[in-house]
Order: structure tokens, then C-alpha cells, then sequence
């Protein structure tokens, strides 16, 4: 089974914080991506990278970067946290387009900044 | 470009009755298809995928999803909801090109399942 993994299931940090959500997956697939949910808005993309020290910007970067030093792993940074980026984080991963399209997801990181 | 509509925000049913959520997309190319669902507390599990071959496509726990190109639709189905049921559902389009499979998520269907 595929399994991506996200370091935090929650976290409380502080305004101001740098923040590290840290994603891993084990099925060396090409793509990762960071997306936030929030309720009435569905999942947000916020970057996706398609291969090691590749990124894209997603639809809503503003605030928060992104790190791929391995093909596993996908970092998702905030420069300085604040109460607006309160929301739930999901880090997926997917082989290239179309029909292997399917992306697979951890389980979320609940972040509240206060 | 591409998108995505879920005609319904929050969808309640009787147990054993019917489940419809409605999914309407828009894509510049011929699109991969997916409908997600979301436990409480959970991420994100696939439930099917239409890829192009078959337009009615089954997926896991008895729903089904019908592609209809004439109408851009991809209507999530199941003849009788089980509380289990419960959840959120997601549509996602796909664009059958790039370099990188760039989802597009629509905003969710709440689907609430009573006694």
C-alpha cells in the first residue's frame, strides 16, 4: 500500500513562528503536493512539486514555501506563522498525469496558530 | 483551465435510500474524473476514477459514478446509503496532460445519513 505520512497530526504554534510540516511517501512518485482545506472552500493547492528541488506555485502560495531535497520528502514551510493560516494541511502524492493520476493522502495536520 | 462544481453543499438521506451527489467539471482537455470521501479526523480516500474506458465507473463501498460528456457531468451514485455513508465528498478533475497531475478540487458535498 501506498502510505504518505505527515510528521503532525496537530500542532499549536505561535504567531510569528517559522513553521515545518514535513510529508514522506514511499512509493517514489514523481509528484507531491501541499494543499490546505478549509470548510466551504474544498482543498486549496498551495504548491506541488514534480521532481527533487522542482516546484510550482498552487493557487493560494502567498505565506509559505516549499523544500524537495529528496524525491520522498516535501516540506512545507511558514516563513512567520499567523492566525489566518489556521487551517487543516494535506500533503498527497501522485505518478504522472492522466491515468495515473490517482493522488494518495496522509492523514492531515491540524494547525492552529494563536 | 479546469474546474469543478458540486451542486450541493450538504446532502441529507434516509438509511437505505438512495444517494445522489452531483458533479459537474470544466476542462480545456479530456479529463481524468475522481470522486474522494473524507471521514471525520481522516484524509482523503478514493472511492473511483473514470479514466476514459468505461463512462459508468464502480468504485468501493457499492457507489458508482456515470460519465456523461454531453452534460460535463460525473454524478456520484449509490441505490442505498448505510450510516457508515456519512462523510464528505470531494470531485476532482484531472487534466489528461503536463508534466504533473494538477488536481482541481471542488468545495465538497457534506453527505448525512439518518435513521
Amino acid at each position: 500500500d501506498v502510505k504518505v505520512t505527515q510528521s503532525s497530526r496537530y500542532l499549536v504554534k505561535r504567531t510569528g513562528e517559522k513553521v515545518f510540516l514535513e510529508c514522506v511517501q514511499d512509493m517514489d512518485h514523481e509528484n507531491m503536493f501541499w494543499y490546505r482545506q478549509d470548510p466551504g472552500l474544498g482543498l486549496r493547492l498551495i504548491y506541488f512539486s514534480y521532481d527533487v528541488k522542482m516546484k510550482e506555485k498552487g493557487d493560494i502560495p502567498e505565506g509559505y514555501s516549499v523544500s524537495r531535497e529528496k524525491k520522498e520528502r516535501f516540506s512545507l514551510i511558514l516563513e512567520s506563522a499567523s492566525t489566518n493560516q489556521t487551517s487543516m494541511y494535506l500533503c498527497a502524492s501522485s505518478l504522472s498525469y492522466g491515468l495515473r493520476a490517482e493522488a494518495f493522502f496522509g492523514q492531515g495536520t491540524r494547525l492552529t496558530v494563536v | 483551465a479546469q474546474s469543478v462544481t458540486q451542486l450541493d453543499s450538504h446532502v441529507s438521506v434516509s438509511e437505505g435510500t438512495p444517494v445522489l451527489l452531483r458533479c459537474n467539471y470544466s476542462s480545456s482537455y479530456s479529463p481524468s474524473l475522481f470522486w474522494y470521501v473524507q471521514h471525520p479526523n481522516k484524509g482523503l480516500q478514493l472511492l473511483l476514477k473514470y479514466t476514459s474506458a468505461a463512462t459508468l465507473v464502480k468504485g468501493i463501498n457499492g457507489f458508482e459514478a456515470e460519465f456523461k460528456k454531453s452534460e460535463t457531468s460525473f454524478h456520484l451514485t449509490k441505490p442505498s446509503a448505510h450510516m457508515s455513508d456519512a462523510a464528505e465528498y470531494f470531485c476532482v478533475v484531472s487534466p489528461n496532460t503536463g508534466t504533473a497531475s494538477k488536481l482541481t478540487f471542488g468545495t465538497g458535498t457534506r453527505l448525512q445519513v439518518t435513521l
